[in-house]
């Protein structure tokens, strides 16, 4: 049972390139969401689903797009990179409506330069 | 709108002494609170959560939290710490009404335990 999947784990990028972190979950999860993690900030949400075909903003959604194909696979697209977006981020998963817990990927570290 | 607060950035302690690392968190109506722990260069791991019932939650590596209603807290607890349990601890709540992936995070806490 590998859980969440994180891909890849760590990536430079110039500013105004493009890239889809990947994100994926074995576990039948409904729910799944991303996360960016910043120095004394904790973790914001980006965008999160709450099933396939279905999605919505976070706090932090600009520059960033979703989409959910499919229960298992949860991608967040970076449209044109900048500095700002120069973060560590989570992707995470859950069963039953969030009460039992989430379970988080081993994050992407992004550096936009 | 739901938010969490964790005071101090960084908790010391002596091995073997207890610790407490604060939370307290504002939303509407009764909460779902967690508490995680992170790794270095590791994703987050979820500790304990309070849902209902009894206001002292057990949860993994003996860590418990102690749900406060009237103060709006949820501070983590351990009565002897380990080396080993130094980290970076968030604590998280959303609520009842709201989707589950709107996990509200505070900024988190560093944990350092040392010998």
């Amino acid at each position: 049972n590998a859980g969440v999947t994180q891909t890849p784990k760590f990536q430079v990028l110039k500013t105004g390139q493009s890239m889809t972190l990947q994100c994926a979950q074995d576990m039948n999860h409904e729910y799944m969401s991303w996360y960016r993690q910043d120095p004394g900030m904790g973790l914001r949400l980006i965008h999160y689903s709450v099933g396939a075909g279905i999605t919505d903003q976070g706090e932090v959604p600009n520059g960033y797009n979703v989409s959910r194909s499919t229960t298992e696979d949860f991608p967040l697209r970076l449209l044109s990179a900048a500095p700002s977006q120069t973060s560590v981020y989570f992707c995470a998963s859950s069963y039953s409506r969030g009460v039992s817990g989430y379970t988080f990927g081993s994050g992407t570290r992004l550096t936009v330069v | 709108a739901q938010s969490v607060a964790q005071p101090e950035d960084q908790v010391n302690v002596a091995e073997g002494n207890p610790l407490t690392v604060k939370c307290t968190y504002s939303v509407s109506g009764n909460p779902y609170l967690f508490w995680y722990v992170q790794y270095p260069n590791r994703g987050l791991q979820f500790l304990l959560k309070y849902i209902t019932g009894d206001n002292l939650v057990k949860g993994s590596y003996g860590f418990e939290a102690e749900f406060n209603k009237s103060q709006t807290s949820f501070h983590l607890k351990k009565p002897s710490a380990l080396v080993s349990d130094s980290a970076l601890y968030f604590c998280a709540v959303r609520d009842r009404t709201g989707t589950a992936s709107k996990l509200t995070f505070g900024t988190g806490t560093r944990l350092q335990v040392t010998l």
